[in-house]
């Protein structure tokens, strides 16, 4: 099993350019996760999924949009980028049982200049 | 709102000392708490967890105890090794199911050989 992949490890991005991060999960996972890593901050959760067709807001949404079409699939949209969004980005997945370990990718470091 | 707090690194020990990391957490009611690791350049992976006050998760001989009455989750392990260089973040389930965490703001350990 590859686990969860996330694609692409490394991008630089203009100021207004926009771009989709891309993560999928092998592991049927129903719960996926975006979460960004700022430097002593911690990580903050952006967007959340419990399933295919559902998805909602996490503590900072701003400036992000995300999709889930399949149990696989959860793509990280971001429209008209900002400096405030360099940041390394994980995807997750866990099982739909409350308690249940975070599966994490190995991340994207996006710099926004 | 809930939170979680953890002592501030980087913290340098040399190989085969004792490592205390301190977490202590604001939640209403129980939440299931866990420490999670993170190697360079990779993603965070499950390293305990606990879900109830006064378990114990242990786990490559890394423990950490649930203790309501001081609410901390205090990270030890008795004789670190060089390959536990990683960086360590405490987190707590918040959200009911949807198996959301709310994370500290992680501590580098660096252990010299």
């Amino acid at each position: 099993n590859a686990g969860v992949t996330q694609t692409p490890k490394f991008r630089i991005l203009k100021i207004g350019q926009s771009m989709t991060l891309q993560c999928t999960q092998d592991m049927n996972h129903n719960y996926m996760y975006w979460y960004r890593q700022d430097p002593g901050m911690g990580l903050k959760l952006i967007y959340y999924s419990v399933g295919a067709g559902i998805t909602d807001k996490g503590e900072v949404p701003n400036g992000y949009n995300v999709s889930r079409s399949t149990t696989e699939d959860f793509p990280l949209r971001l429209e008209l980028a900002a400096p405030s969004q360099t940041s390394v980005y994980f995807c997750a997945s866990s099982y739909y049982s409350a308690g249940e370990e975070l599966f994490f990718g190995s991340g994207t470091q996006l710099s926004v200049l | 709102g809930d939170s979680v707090t953890q002592m501030e690194g980087p913290v340098t020990l040399s190989e085969e000392a004792f490592l205390t990391i301190n977490c202590t957490y604001t939640a209403t009611g129980y939440p299931s708490l866990f420490w999670y690791v993170q190697y360079p350049g990779e993603g965070l992976q499950l390293l305990l967890k606990a879900t109830k006050a006064d378990d114990k998760g242990s786990n490559k001989g890394f423990e950490a105890t649930y203790r309501k009455e001081t609410t901390s989750f205090h990270l030890e392990k008795g004789s670190v090794q060089v390959s536990d260089s990683a960086v360590y973040f405490c987190a707590l389930r918040y959200g009911g199911a949807t198996n959301k965490l709310i994370f500290g703001t992680g501590t580098l350990l660096a252990v010299q050989p």
